[in-house]
């Protein structure tokens, strides 16, 4: 079964450390990316995606991500956090191939960003 | 624009009680989502709506969980009985098509406590 993997489950940054949250995935396939983010009390909401072209995707808040196929991998970067990042974050993929258009999200990282 | 609105936002029952939750996607949004999040885990897909139509069920408990979207807007989420195991939180999304590439916005969510 298809499956996505955050191994960092806690993570705890002093402000203007730089930031690289793991994903990998478990197909082979044609696979679209996303990150989203849950700042504390809020909804999910979309951080970046990535389904063709560009394998280094920039998204908001100075975030960005990269595509590596050969890694099933799409880790998300940030040079310098802020106490703002403080948020939970989740790797999502779509499996092309199955047929489905279903997410299917990583157990999520938790940072914290200490001032 | 006005995003997804879910209620209620907190419920707790008792086991083998029933309880049904409301979703109200954004305006024009063709595809609806209801996700289930346990603590620790990720968002899992329970059923996906395109328009009134059920595009994708396969990971929901048919048992106990039905969902329906009369009218192709609003759509509620119901489980009878409740078990222990889930207790969660129930999240609706909504997308404008559905497609793989789609951003899907996420409500605010139920929190589901049973006892």
């Amino acid at each position: 079964a298809q499956s996505v993997s955050q191994h960092n489950h806690h993570v705890i940054l002093s402000e203007a450390a730089s930031l690289e949250l793991g994903c990998n995935y478990s197909y082979g396939g044609t696979v679209n990316l996303f990150w989203y983010v849950q700042y504390p009390g809020q909804h999910l909401q979309l951080l970046l995606k990535y389904f063709s072209g560009d394998p280094l995707v920039k998204g908001i808040k100075g975030f960005e991500a990269e595509f590596i196929k050969s890694k099933f991998s799409f880790n998300l970067r940030k040079p310098s956090v802020q106490w703002s990042d403080t948020a939970e974050y989740f790797c999502a993929v779509n499996y092309m191939d199955t047929g489905r258009r279903a997410l299917t999200f990583g157990s999520g990282t938790r940072l914290q960003v200490q001032p | 624009e006005a995003g997804v609105a879910q209620s209620p936002r907190y419920k707790i029952i008792e086991k083998r009680q029933s309880v049904a939750f409301w979703c109200n996607p954004i305006s024009g949004h063709a595809t609806l989502y209801w996700y289930q999040q346990i603590l620790g885990q990720g968002p899992k897909l329970l059923i996906q709506f395109q328009n009134n139509g059920v595009v994708d069920d396969s990971q929901l408990p048919k048992d106990r969980f039905s969902a329906e979207r009369l009218k192709g807007v609003d759509s509620t989420l119901k489980i009878q009985p409740a078990k222990l195991e889930d207790s969660a939180v129930y999240l609706c999304a909504s997308s404008t098509r559905g497609g793989p590439t789609d951003t899907q916005y996420f409500g605010p969510g139920t929190r589901l406590t049973v006892l």
